[in-house]
């Protein structure tokens, strides 16, 4: 079974530092990556995607992969209050169509003014 | 991308009853799925619906309970059957737009069976 991880948080920061956001995933395979933005009571809203090991940088938004390690994360610059929600790692279940995701069980953060 | 639209928004319903949501997108797209999130809980798949072709099912989900229908390439609805509370979730539509893009979801559906 492929499995997408991570830290259930809360993870709480002050307003203006960086939050840092991690997700292991369990397929060597896979070979995209996606963060998800979900504020309680809404829908899940993309992000951030990321392709290839690095960095991608996207306004406040860093998404960084390492496929050796197995590893991606979510880097937030300059945290809001207005970022406080629960952060969503997936990655594709299959090989094929992306749209077949597998979601991490989501990270809680909170942004204090 | 694609705007995606789910009818009901939400719905308070009674143990052994069924309800069909439905999810319309603005444009022609090949593939579209079915997530459940649970309170508190991530999302997980249910199936995915090609147009002309059944539902494929993931391990868990079967077609009695949530029976779905694709009938053209902008519309698909699903059907949650007998109803009881442990099928209290959001239930979400989201489609792919073509190979290379990342999914979008619709606003989902809130259900809670009384």
């Amino acid at each position: 079974q492929k499995e997408v991880e991570q830290n259930s948080g809360p993870l709480s920061v002050p307003e203006g530092a960086i939050a840092s956001l991690n997700c292991t995933y369990s397929d060597r395979g896979s070979q995209s990556f996606f963060w998800y933005r979900q504020y309680s009571g809404k829908s899940p809203e993309l992000i951030m995607f990321i392709y290839s090991n690095g960095d991608k940088e996207d306004g406040r938004f860093t998404a960084q992969l390492n496929k050796a390690s197995q590893y991606v994360s979510l880097l937030i610059r300059d945290s809001q209050p207005s970022d406080s929600a629960t952060y969503l790692c997936a990655a594709p279940n299959y090989g094929g169509s992306q749209g077949n995701l597998i979601f991490g069980k989501g990270t809680k953060l909170s942004v204090k003014p | 991308s694609a705007v995606i639209s789910q009818k009901p928004s939400r719905d308070i319903c009674q143990r052994g009853t069924s309800l069909t949501i439905q999810c319309q997108v603005d444009s022609q797209v090949t593939m579209m799925f079915w997530y459940r999130q649970q309170p508190g809980q991530s999302l997980t798949l249910i199936a995915t619906a090609n147009q002309g072709s059944e539902a494929t099912y993931e391990s868990g989900f079967v077609i009695d309970k949530f029976p779905i229908s694709r009938p053209n390439l902008t519309f698909s609805t699903l059907t949650v059957s007998n109803m009881s509370p442990e099928d209290s979730s959001i239930y979400l539509c989201s489609v792919e737009e073509d190979g290379n893009q990342p999914q979008h979801f619709g606003d989902g559906t809130r259900l809670s069976i009384l």
